[in-house]
């Protein structure tokens, strides 16, 4: 079954404390995204990955960073979270090449709060 | 950046009505999506649109890619209870901007009464 795993999906934590939340695809996808979604803003996109070990900054990458060792995994990492970073976290991926789709498969959300 | 505009931002109505929502934008767009997240889960993809004037269906619903390429619409006829939602419209632009970011208008929360 074609899926996008996060994980934790629910996560309380206190200010500075680095974490990491986990994405991973198993439909062979090249491109992966974060964004966080925010009421009344819609979903607003942190960074991408068009392949592995190319990434690039979204619309909010401010506090973020994410790697791409592996094409099946784009964790997001924050490194000193702020309470302004409290929010509902998504993973997409898509598949990517000549003739981009930008067709993206959501995963199922991580709702973070930083206390 | 880009931004895109979604209305109307909540609508109520009742079984059986069509619905009709649009996103515009301040700049050309090369690629229109639209998106339902149901409470709790991700958004789904509804329709994608790559072409100005392009007109898309999936069953009950219509979208189209404006021929301004500033603009899309997404209609949804003979609604039914479980079109109950959040839709959002999505695009990627052109120009001086990345080619590869995605922008997404705020949501238009859909209730529908039985």
């Amino acid at each position: 079954e074609a899926q996008v795993t996060q994980n934790p999906r629910y996560l309380i934590t206190v200010t500075g404390k680095k974490l990491t939340v986990t994405c991973s695809q198993n439909m062979n996808h090249e491109y992966m995204s974060w964004y966080r979604q925010d009421p009344g803003l819609g979903l607003r996109q942190i960074y991408y990955s068009m392949n592995v070990e190319v990434t690039d900054k979204g619309d909010v990458p401010e506090g973020y960073k994410v790697s791409r060792k592996e094409k099946r995994n784009f964790p997001l990492i924050l490194e000193s979270p702020s309470p302004n970073q409290t929010s509902l976290y998504f993973c997409a991926t898509g598949p990517a090449g000549q003739g981009l789709s930008y067709e993206q498969y959501f995963g199922p959300g991580t709702r973070l709060t930083v206390t | 950046g880009q931004q895109l505009n979604q209305s109307p931002q909540s609508m109520f109505i009742q079984e059986g009505e069509d619905v009709s929502m649009n996103c515009t934008s301040s700049s050309i767009f090369n690629t229109w999506l639209w998106y339902k997240q149901d409470p709790g889960e991700g958004p789904v993809l509804l329709i994608a649109l790559y072409k100005a004037g392009e007109l898309t269906s999936n069953g009950r619903l219509t979208a189209q890619f404006g021929i301004t390429r500033k603009d899309s619409f997404l209609n949804i006829s003979a609604s039914i209870p479980s079109d109950v939602g959040i839709y959002f419209c999505a695009g990627r632009g052109v120009g001086l901007y990345n080619n590869n970011d995605m922008r997404f208008g705020a949501g238009t929360r859909l209730t529908v009464k039985p």
